[in-house]
């Protein structure tokens, strides 16, 4: 147990619908990554956010969106869905916001796209 | 934009052999990590090397960068069943990127 929470594990839904993924990170961690990893792939970096501010940003959607919140969690918004977004959706979080920092993963949210 | 290859995708060996996973930049690398992830699991941080040809051991596991910091391996020996799982190397440009680019990671798969 990373200490790592996500809610919820398992969501299925229908093309052109809209989604929110929930993200605790561990206890005193500041900073969150969100992560794609579709069927036999790595890690594709979406979004990171530290301390409430959006830190760096990588293959992320337009139709896709983030926000940390003042308690440190983080949700991860996907609209207009498309058969291509099913995937297993990862949160990370470290300590600080610098990539020297170990990331904890998350269990992950599996997306089912219909 | 900074490409992280790995190689190779996919790995079988029986109990007891030896594997090795190889992770290549397109760019210099201030620091690279490696992660497993055990199948139905999520990434588990194993280590993270900085210096320009540093080593380091874990157990059975041995972990190298590059002399350039554009490359790094993980060696395991005499493999174990437990050692099943997905390799991600994971790396930051020494550029201006703030975040890091994952290799596409190496299936490992240990026979009986």
């Amino acid at each position: 147990d990373s200490g790592v929470t996500q809610t919820p594990k398992h969501l299925i839904t229908a093309t052109g619908q809209r989604v929110t993924l929930r993200c605790s990170p561990r206890s005193g961690d500041l900073s969150v990554y969100w992560y794609q990893q579709s069927l036999d792939q790595g890690l594709q970096f979406l979004i990171q956010y530290y301390n409430g501010e959006e830190r760096a940003k990588g293959n992320i959607l337009e139709r896709f969106s983030a926000q940390q919140f003042p308690d440190l969690h983080s949700e991860l918004n996907l609209s207009s869905l498309e058969l291509g977004d099913s995937a297993l959706y990862f949160c990370a979080s470290s300590v600080l916001a610098a990539t020297y920092n170990e990331q904890f993963f998350g269990p992950g949210t599996r997306l089912t796209v219909l | 934009g900074q490409q992280v290859m790995q190689i190779p995708q996919y790995q079988h060996v029986q109990e007891g052999e030896d594997f090795t996973t190889y992770c290549n930049s397109s760019t210099t690398l201030s620091n690279i990590q490696w992660y497993k992830q055990r199948p139905g699991g999520h990434p588990v941080f194993l280590i993270q090397l900085v210096k320009s040809g540093e080593v380091k051991k874990q157990k059975r596991l041995t972990f190298q960068f590059g002399e350039a910091k554009k490359n790094s391996s993980l060696h395991i020996t005499a493999t174990q069943t437990t050692d099943v799982g997905t390799y991600f190397c994971a790396g930051r440009s020494s550029g201006s990127a703030r975040q890091l680019t994952f290799g596409s990671g190496t299936q490992l798969t240990v026979l009986p």
